[in-house]
């Protein structure tokens, strides 16, 4: 069981450049989550998936895309990347809304990405 | 909207002090409350919860935070840190209006163990 899966761990791209980070869960959690972390500003949520098939704007969605592309899968892309996006992006999930663990969120490993 | 405030950004303390972060929460509904550690270069992993019940839950590692309702607040203690502890903490808080999904994390606070 190896909860929340990100790849690639550390990134470097130039302004301009696209990359699709990867998020995997096993874990059978309906919701998933994209984050920002910056120093001093905590974790910004980017974008969710409450279930398979649907996907939300967070606090910070500008400049990235999504795709639930299955239960287990949740991607974030960035289509031009932009140097003010040189962040750790953590993926993370959750069961269903309704449930007893009223939402708490298992995080992933994080990538480091740096757009030069 | 809701928000967390966690007003040490960073405390630094000496083994076998005792610890208190303050976290204090903005929201009008019924909500869950979380304290998620970050040791240095990992992911966030989760320290503590509080769903209902008990004001005062404890944690992993010798963790505890009460919550005290009418001061809209969740402190994380521990009576005697180690170095190990050196990590950042992070409070977060869900609400019922959002079907508790949404959580919303405080900016964290730096903690420094010296040995």
């Amino acid at each position: 069981n190896a909860g929340v899966t990100q790849t690639p761990k550390f990134q470097v791209l130039k302004t301009g450049q696209s990359m699709t980070l990867q998020c995997a869960q096993d874990m059978n959690h309906n919701s998933m989550y994209w984050y920002r972390q910056d120093p001093g500003m905590g974790l910004r949520l980017i974008y969710y998936s409450a279930s398979e098939g649907t996907t939300d704007k967070g606090e910070v969605p500008n400049g990235y895309n999504v795709s639930r592309l299955n239960k287990r899968e949740f991607s974030l892309r960035l289509e031009s990347a932009a140097p003010s996006q040189t962040s750790v992006y953590f993926c993370a999930s959750s069961e269903a809304r309704v449930s007893g663990s009223q939402g708490t969120q298992y995080f992933g490993p994080g990538t480091r990405l740096t757009v030069l | 909207a809701q928000s967390v405030s966690q007003h040490n950004h960073h405390v630094i303390l000496s083994e076998a002090a005792s610890l208190e972060l303050g976290c204090n929460y903005s929201y009008g509904g019924t909500v869950n409350l979380f304290w998620y550690v970050q040791y240095p270069g990992q992911h966030l992993q989760l320290l503590l919860k509080y769903f209902s019940g008990d004001p005062l839950v404890k944690g992993i590692k010798g963790f505890e935070a009460e919550f005290i309702k009418s001061k809209f607040s969740f402190n994380l203690r521990k009576p005697s840190v180690q170095w190990s502890d050196t990590a950042e903490y992070f409070c977060a808080v869900n609400g019922k209006n959002t079907g508790f999904q949404k959580l919303v994390f405080g900016t964290g606070t730096r903690l420094l163990v010296s040995p």
